[in-house]
């Protein structure tokens, strides 16, 4: 199986702030990387898909970025809405897995 | 609107078979190109993909789930189901229904029920 590690696991940031968060794929995925978020007792939305491609009706603050094996996740400018936990996944290859999350508090 | 609702037990017991069934509202399960799949999500090993049904009904598994899992349909009923056997503590988790390959890219996940925690006690 492809491993997926993001880094950090935890990150608080204040209001205003430009965030980034990483993914490392254990082996090249061809831009198969999607991201998602996930807000408490709530389902992950989509955000990212095919590494740069924003979902529909996604803020644009949000972009993704990256190539082979190392992705990133970057949102422009922190807003308190934004709080979640922030999920990477990769299809490149069966079975479909995803990165233990990074969690984002305000500061 | 398309709208995914998990139902079933709540709870399991050991070395019994969780029975889900994800409705779908909005959407045709028969309509190209989705496929329809199952994810759960666990403290322990976050999340995790179990295995999807296409349009056509083909079905594609997670290998280290495949031997006790099936994933079948209701055409009828515009339902998916997802049954695992054997279920241990370690199958105990949210379980979520999505739809995928909105726009031919397999493995991406655009849209999701609201999930369904399955306990595994006796």
């Amino acid at each position: 199986d492809i491993q997926m590690t993001q880094s950090p696991s935890s990150l608080s940031a204040s209001v205003g702030d430009r965030v980034t968060i990483t993914c490392q794929a254990s082996q090249d995925i061809n831009n198969y990387l999607n991201w998602y978020q996930q807000k408490p007792g709530k389902a992950p939305k989509l955000l990212i898909y095919d590494a740069p491609s924003l979902e529909t009706g996604v803020p644009s603050r949000f972009s993704g970025s990256g190539s082979g094996t190392h992705f990133t996740l970057t949102i422009s400018s922190l807003q308190p809405e934004d709080i979640a936990t922030y999920y990477c996944q990769q299809y490149d290859d069966l079975p479909w897995t995803f990165g233990q999350g990074t969690k984002l508090e305000i500061k | 609107q398309l709208q995914l609702q998990e139902s079933g037990p709540a709870v399991v017991e050991p070395s019994e078979t969780l029975s889900l069934t994800c409705t779908v509202s909005g959407g045709s399960i028969s309509s190209r190109p989705y496929y329809w799949g199952w994810i759960r999500q666990t403290p322990g090993k976050g999340l995790e993909w179990i295995g999807s049904l296409s349009y056509d009904g083909s079905t594609h598994y997670n290998p280290s789930l495949k031997s006790r899992i099936t994933i079948s349909a209701d055409t009828s009923k515009n339902q998916f189901f997802l049954k695992l056997s054997s279920v241990t503590a370690a199958d105990t988790a949210v379980y979520y229904c999505a739809r995928h390959n909105d726009y031919g890219d397999p493995g991406v996940f655009h849209s999701w029920g609201q999930g369904t925690l399955v306990t595994v006690s006796s």
